[in-house]
């Protein structure tokens, strides 16, 4: 069965920085390619983040360039997102998902709130 | 960026009756490998939202066969054959031809009259 864990997500000040980790299991996690989205509370779902299956190709929205990071350890079957200099319109739970014939499985959310 | 949108955006159904929502894109979403990325998400209130369907109209396994999708090009449609209440929540479309970014339709809320 595929499950997709997220943890890392908490309370932070403007500014401040987090470090999301999605772990994998139930399927071949180097064979896919990863992506992070975010549901801000009460909108709709926006993509964040994507990375290829080895990590030497990575692309990000417009709004988080520069400031997150995503990246994979395929050896612990567990994808990353590094947030950095985060504002109060990154508040949101990310979702980690596994790419297969476009975004496929979700695992249940990290909340993150940014706020003083 | 491909700007994807849906309507209506509140769809109030009657139990077993059909429910159609409309998914139009900004360009077309044919990819240059012949494949048309466009799918389609259910968000249970309360959930994580989950693929219903993916390619315009291949449903994801477990998925009830009175969820269907089909269309081309830019215009594209999800039908509930006949509306259960467990089909209550937001729907979203979601193309995966031009990216990035990977863009969504805002949502259609799904309830019982």
């Amino acid at each position: 069965e595929v499950q997709l864990v997220e943890s890392g997500g908490g309370l932070v000040q403007p500014g401040g920085s987090l470090r999301l980790s999605c772990a994998a299991s139930g399927f071949i996690f180097s064979n896919y390619w990863m992506h992070w989205l975010r549901q801000a509370p009460g909108k709709g779902l926006v993509w964040v983040s994507h990375i290829n299956n080895d990590g030497s190709g990575t692309s990000y929205a417009d709004s988080v360039k520069g400031r997150f990071t995503i990246s994979r350890d395929n050896a612990r079957n567990t994808l990353y997102l590094q947030m950095n200099n985060l504002r109060a319109d990154d508040t949101a739970v990310y979702y980690c998902l596994r790419d297969y014939q476009g975004l496929e499985y979700w695992g249940q959310g990290t909340l993150v709130t940014v706020s003083s | 960026d491909v700007v994807m949108t849906q309507s209506p955006l509140s769809l109030p159904v009657t139990l077993g009756q059909p429910a159609s929502i409309s998914c139009r894109s900004s360009q077309s979403l044919v990819h240059s490998d012949g494949n048309t990325y466009l799918n389609w998400f259910q968000q249970r209130p309360g959930q994580s939202p989950r693929r219903l369907i993916y390619k315009v109209s291949k449903r994801d396994s477990g998925v009830p066969d009175r969820f269907s999708g089909s269309g081309s090009g830019t215009d594209f449609t999800l039908k509930i054959s006949r509306v259960e209440a467990e089909d209550v929540g937001i729907y979203y479309c979601m193309q995966g031809t031009h990216w990035p970014p990977w863009t969504f339709g805002q949502g259609t809320k799904v309830e019982i009259k």
